[in-house]
């Protein structure tokens, strides 16, 4: 079995600021996703990797950076954070395509 | 427009129940389907794939997938307390990594 990590686990930013939130896997998976997590709006993707170095975009990218530099992390930028926006980002890796994805315990946003 | 819905939206069944829970897809090129299942304060985990036409059982967990009319069902037997969660359905097309999630249906088993 493998684990995926997220750091850190609770954060608080102000309005305008830039912040980072960070994904490590040990399942040698090849594709990372992060998700965005809204109360009564299930998950959202934001970006997603299929291998090191690369980059896609999912629906809700806008406001957001990623960087995959290693096969085992993936990281989220918030370019600028958001008034009251709270919200939970979830990263999760796969094998491939069409396999199932493995959820890390997620990081909570919260922003003055 | 959401790609995946679920229904309901909350449900409570007793200890020892039933429990059904359903998905729609409003896109034809979705194939592949997941049920995953969230408790609070964790991130989902997979219940089961389903990805032909038919009935699939994991232990008390049994999914059946109908393409034609983009329509996948979770029932749960037996249901225990430790159920209670949030349930997600989601979907792909082939080749894409692309998933979409619903907005989950909320399960309370009362003990």
């Amino acid at each position: 079995g493998g684990i995926i990590t997220q750091t850190p686990k609770f954060l608080i930013g102000q309005e305008g600021q830039k912040l980072t939130l960070k994904c490590q896997q040990n399942f040698n998976h090849d594709t990372m996703y992060w998700y965005r997590q809204d109360s009564g709006k299930g998950l959202r993707l934001i970006y997603y990797s299929i291998t090191e170095n690369d980059l896609q975009k999912g629906d809700l990218s806008e406001g957001y950076d990623a960087s995959r530099e290693k096969k085992s992390s993936f990281s989220l930028t918030v370019t600028s954070a958001q008034k009251n926006e709270m919200a939970v980002f979830l990263c999760a890796s796969s094998l491939g395509v069409q396999d199932t994805q493995y959820f890390g315990p997620g990081t909570r946003l919260l922003v003055l | 427009q959401q790609k995946v819905q679920q229904s309901p939206e909350s449900l409570s069944v007793p200890e020892g129940g039933m429990a059904s829970l359903n998905c729609t897809s409003s896109d034809r090129n979705f194939q592949y389907f997941w049920w995953y299942r969230q408790h609070s304060g964790e991130g989902p985990k997979a219940l089961m794939s389903i990805f032909s036409d038919g009935d699939k059982k994991e232990g008390r967990f049994t999914a059946h997938l109908n393409k034609a009319s983009l329509h996948v069902s979770l029932h749960i037997r037996d249901s225990q307390p430790s159920d209670s969660a949030l349930y997600f359905c989601a979907a792909s097309e082939p080749g894409y990594q692309n998933f979409y999630f619903g907005k989950g249906t909320s399960l309370t088993v009362i003990p």
